[in-house]
């Protein structure tokens, strides 16, 4: 049985540190590995996904790489800002056709 | 991308009535899925919401507590029934294009049942 875990489950920086956010998985027969965003009293927002075939994936200041062999992503912030406070999600997938296991999130806190 | 209309974004029902919640997809979209998310837990996948034939239901969620619908490839509603305290929760629906590709959530509806 597939089990998402992200560590540290809540994280303080101040402002314009970059960070790193850890997810592992149990079963590293994945299809892909996607990171979320969560606001507060809304839903989630998709950041990346990466393929399986993939190592990593960028988009402005977040980097996701992926490790399948070690059962690891991490989600890496550059230049940290306030507006980067949320609650950030990783999620896998088995297969095409298989559900997304959903880890219980880091709740990020960017002090200014 | 796609972007999802989610309502009511939050309520506050009795114990024993039933809710239900909406969620419109401004685009047609194959998949679309519905979550529960209780406080400090990760999301769980309810079931999945085909159009034109039953929903596929996860272990340890049945059709009678939960009754969804998908009367087109841009809509789908999920009922939750005779309610308790322990349904009190947040509510996601989402939809991707194809099975596990992106995935898009609803604003999600926050529940509380007095």
């Amino acid at each position: 049985k597939q089990e998402v875990t992200q560590i540290p489950a809540a994280l303080s920086v101040p402002e314009g540190e970059n960070l790193v956010l850890n997810c592992s998985f149990t079963d590293s027969a994945i299809y892909n590995l996607q990171w979320f965003r969560q606001d507060p009293g809304k839903g989630l927002t998709s950041l990346l996904l990466i393929q399986s075939s993939q190592r990593e994936q960028t988009s402005g200041r977040l980097n996701a790489s992926l490790d399948k062999s070690s059962g690891r992503s991490t989600l890496y912030i550059a230049a940290s800002q306030p507006g980067d406070s949320a609650t950030y999600l990783c999620a896998v997938s088995r297969n095409r056709d298989d559900k997304i296991i959903f880890g219980k999130g880091t709740r990020l806190h960017i002090l200014p | 991308s796609a972007v999802i209309s989610q309502k009511p974004s939050r309520d506050i029902c009795q114990r024993g009535t039933s809710l239900t919640i909406q969620c419109q997809v401004d685009s047609q979209v194959t998949m679309m899925f519905w979550y529960r998310q209780q406080p400090g837990q990760s999301l769980t996948l309810i079931a999945t919401a085909n159009q034109g034939s039953e929903a596929t239901y996860e272990s340890g969620f049945v059709i009678d507590k939960f009754p969804i619908s998908r009367p087109n490839l841009t809509f789908s509603t999920l009922t939750v029934s005779n309610m308790s305290p322990e349904d009190s929760s947040i509510y996601l629906c989402s939809a991707a294009g194809t099975v596990n590709e992106k995935l898009f959530f609803g604003s999600g509806t926050q529940l509380s049942v007095l």
